[in-house]
């Protein structure tokens, strides 16, 4: 399994509050996604990561930002949680291998957050 | 813009028989890779079985095979001998071979959720 982990695995707070969550893998891989998973939608995209420091939105990016200071770690931020973000959020991974396209990706255990 | 279609929200088998389940996909592209994910009920998305779009020969995993038809745009995956283990939810996925862009980011299905009755 790859080394991904995700904390909080599980949030509650209320509206208006910031929330961070946060990838962690210990792959050194260099490309990092962060996804959203609700019920009749499947997996969205929100961000992605293409090395420190570079990152870009994905379909549906409003309300979230995200940041990427090490390789390692890849963190996803709402600055003010809404109704709308419960959701159970997943982080995943992949590498490029001398190709210069990102390989197949791999889920860490997901965070469900509530926001009442 | 690429989509992808599980036309079957839930489908049943009876343990050690064999399921299809379907997978349609759009894209204007002839470069790109294919995927199908396993949900169990503990959430992890676990990967079960890649396909390349150049290549012709169907991939496989052991109990688990893919039927590609590239110019029908399906995608359909196989389960043999179905075990109690197979239930989950089964998402199929997209992801684009070209540079840049997108980064290969996954394009995924609705989802059909697998009953295997013992």
């Amino acid at each position: 399994d790859a080394g991904i982990t995700q904390s909080p695995r599980h949030k509650v707070t209320e509206t208006g509050t910031p929330v961070t969550l946060r990838c962690h893998q210990t792959e050194n891989h260099r490309y990092m996604y962060w996804y959203r998973q609700d019920p009749g939608h499947g997996l969205r995209l929100i961000h992605y990561s293409y090395g420190v420091k570079d990152t870009d939105k994905g379909e549906v990016s409003d309300g979230y930002s995200v940041s990427r200071s090490k390789t390692e770690d890849f963190l996803l931020t709402l600055e003010s949680a809404t109704s709308s973000q419960t959701s159970v959020y997943f982080c995943a991974i992949s590498e490029s291998y001398g190709t210069g396209r990102p390989d197949t990706q791999y889920f860490g255990p997901g965070t469900r957050l509530t926001v009442l | 813009a690429q989509t992808v279609t599980q036309s079957q929200p839930e489908m049943s088998v009876q343990e050690a028989e064999t399921v299809t389940l379907s997978c349609t996909y759009d894209t204007s592209e002839s470069d790109y890779y294919l995927f199908w994910y396993k949900q169990p009920p503990s959430r992890q998305m676990i990967l079960v079985i890649r396909q390349e779009a150049y290549k012709q020969q169907n991939a496989t995993e052991n109990r688990f095979s893919v039927n590609f038809q590239k110019a029908a745009k399906s995608f359909s995956l196989k389960i043999s001998d179905s075990q109690l283990g197979d239930a989950a939810m089964y998402f199929c996925a997209y992801r684009s071979a070209r540079r840049g862009g997108s980064q290969g980011n996954l394009i995924f299905g609705k989802g059909t959720k697998l009953s295997v009755k013992p």
